[in-house]
């Protein structure tokens, strides 16, 4: 399978505890975002990399959330202290640009991982 | 700034009937509008996309949309529902380099 892929699909957690995602990008997308989408919502932007740097953070993501992507390729999302009101879907998307432009100017996003705080 | 609003939260159709989902959109800049598809506990599929040139544009599934830059819309149709066309449906306007999304419309195809 060439497309997005997310690890886990559900997590699980109790309150407090802290939760580590991945997501695995289409090979050579530069570009990779992160959106939640919590229930009868749209998903909603958290923050994007172009290649290794983290060029925008939505006001979204607390101080307890954190992004990387250390080699350009991977990314984790990590939620220290978890709270219930964390419970929700984390999408992860990838999109390939050439250079100030989107080439294909579409994302393709992952399956998701499913995150439930109790 | 930019922003999608799309109208009625839950449709419903017979099937073979005509399917309308309706987006309309506020953008700072020319933009460039999505429609998703999202089965449940699935991720987001793309239906189709306007960028630039041709005002309708076809994508999967049989799915249409028109953008009408005088209305500010972008509306979803399909002559025929299908059973499997059940799901929930995002429009997406996408500006400086991120997608805003709209808060979905499922669509529910009924016998």
């Amino acid at each position: 399978d060439t497309g997005v892929s997310q690890d886990p699909r559900h997590k699980i957690t109790k309150r407090g505890q802290n939760v580590t995602f991945r997501c695995d990008p289409i090979s050579e997308h530069n570009r990779l975002y992160w959106y939640r989408q919590t229930l009868g919502q749209g998903p909603e932007f958290l923050t994007y990399f172009q290649n290794e740097a983290q060029l925008e953070k939505s006001r979204l993501l607390s101080d307890r959330f954190s992004a990387e992507r250390p080699k350009g390729s991977f990314s984790t999302l990590e939620i220290q202290r978890t709270e219930q009101g964390d419970s929700a879907m984390y999408l992860c998307a990838s999109s390939v640009t050439q250079g100030a432009r989107e080439k294909n100017t579409e994302a393709f996003f992952g399956q998701g991982t499913r995150l439930t705080v109790v | 700034a930019q922003s999608v609003t799309q109208l009625g939260s839950h449709v419903s159709v017979s099937e073979g009937a005509l399917v309308l989902l309706r987006c309309n959109y506020s953008s700072s800049v020319p933009p460039y509008l999505f429609w998703y598809v999202q089965y449940p506990n699935q991720g987001l599929q793309l239906l189709l996309k306007y960028t630039t040139g041709a005002t309708l544009v076809k994508g999967i599934n049989g799915f249409e949309a028109e953008f009408k830059k005088s209305e500010t819309s972008f509306h979803l149709t399909k002559p025929s529902a299908h059973m499997s066309d059940a799901a929930e449906y995002f429009c997406a306007v996408r500006a400086l380099r991120k997608l805003t999304f709209g808060t979905g419309t499922r669509l529910q195809v009924t016998l």
